[in-house]
């Protein structure tokens, strides 16, 4: 088991461009989370997957915001129309059922708009 | 509002000596996980220790352990004998049971190891 992957590692973008990243998840964890980390503060919850449902979204994700998780395995977060204040480290996790949904996480992507 | 409290921004240790690090919580239902995760300055966040609320023996994981007191929603990481690979940002967060799966974060503590 290799753990949760993210792809890319760093991103660098002009405001305005659209962003897409990518989470692979640990092999049979049914679910999968993205959250949003800003340098010296704690990550906070965007949303989460049970398969390919999207069950819960934060109000953090505005209308700029979209993730897919379409077969249930990897899913994508898009970014449309960046903005400076989207500069975070954008961090995936996966957990399953059988281990009380413990969530663990992958080593992020960082977001740098300019 | 949901809350966890890191009180401490930052904690210094002796190589080989013992730390805590606070926590406390804020919530009014009574099934829900804590843990404590470990986020090196690599940024990969790691597990440290996992607890139930429903259990009142505290969790213990090699050199680190907690003092869980629901009553008083605290819930604090002990580290013992510490090394410098326990240098690290440390996250307090709880799971509610009955409201989706999401972690709630404390605002973290750093742990410098000095040897």
């Amino acid at each position: 088991d290799t753990g949760v992957s993210q792809n890319p590692r760093h991103k660098i973008t002009k405001r305005g461009q659209n962003v897409t990243f990518r989470c692979d998840p640990i092999s049979e964890h049914n679910r999968l989370y993205w959250y949003r980390q800003t340098l010296g503060q704690g990550p906070e919850f965007l949303t989460y997957f049970q398969n390919e449902a999207q069950l819960e979204k934060s109000r953090l994700l505005s209308d700029r915001f979209s993730a897919e998780r379409p077969k249930g395995s990897f899913s994508t977060l898009e970014i449309q129309r960046t903005e400076q204040g989207d500069s975070a480290m954008y961090l995936c996790a996966s957990s399953s059922s059988l281990e009380a949904d413990t969530q663990y996480f992958g080593p992020g992507t960082r977001l740098t708009v300019l | 509002a949901q809350t966890v409290t890191q009180s401490q921004p930052e904690m210094s240790v002796q190589e080989a000596e013992t730390v805590t690090l606070s926590c406390t919580y804020d919530t009014s239902e009574s099934d829900y996980y804590l843990f404590w995760y470990k986020q090196p300055p690599s940024r990969q966040m790691i597990l440290v220790i996992r607890q139930e609320a429903y259990k009142q023996q505290n969790a213990t994981e090699n050199r680190f352990s907690v003092n869980f007191q629901k009553a008083a929603k605290s819930f604090s990481l002990k580290i013992s004998d510490s090394q410098l690979g326990d240098a690290a940002m440390y996250f307090c967060a709880y799971r509610l049971l009955e409201y989706g799966n999401k972690l709630v974060f404390g605002a973290g503590t750093i742990l410098r190891v000095k040897s």
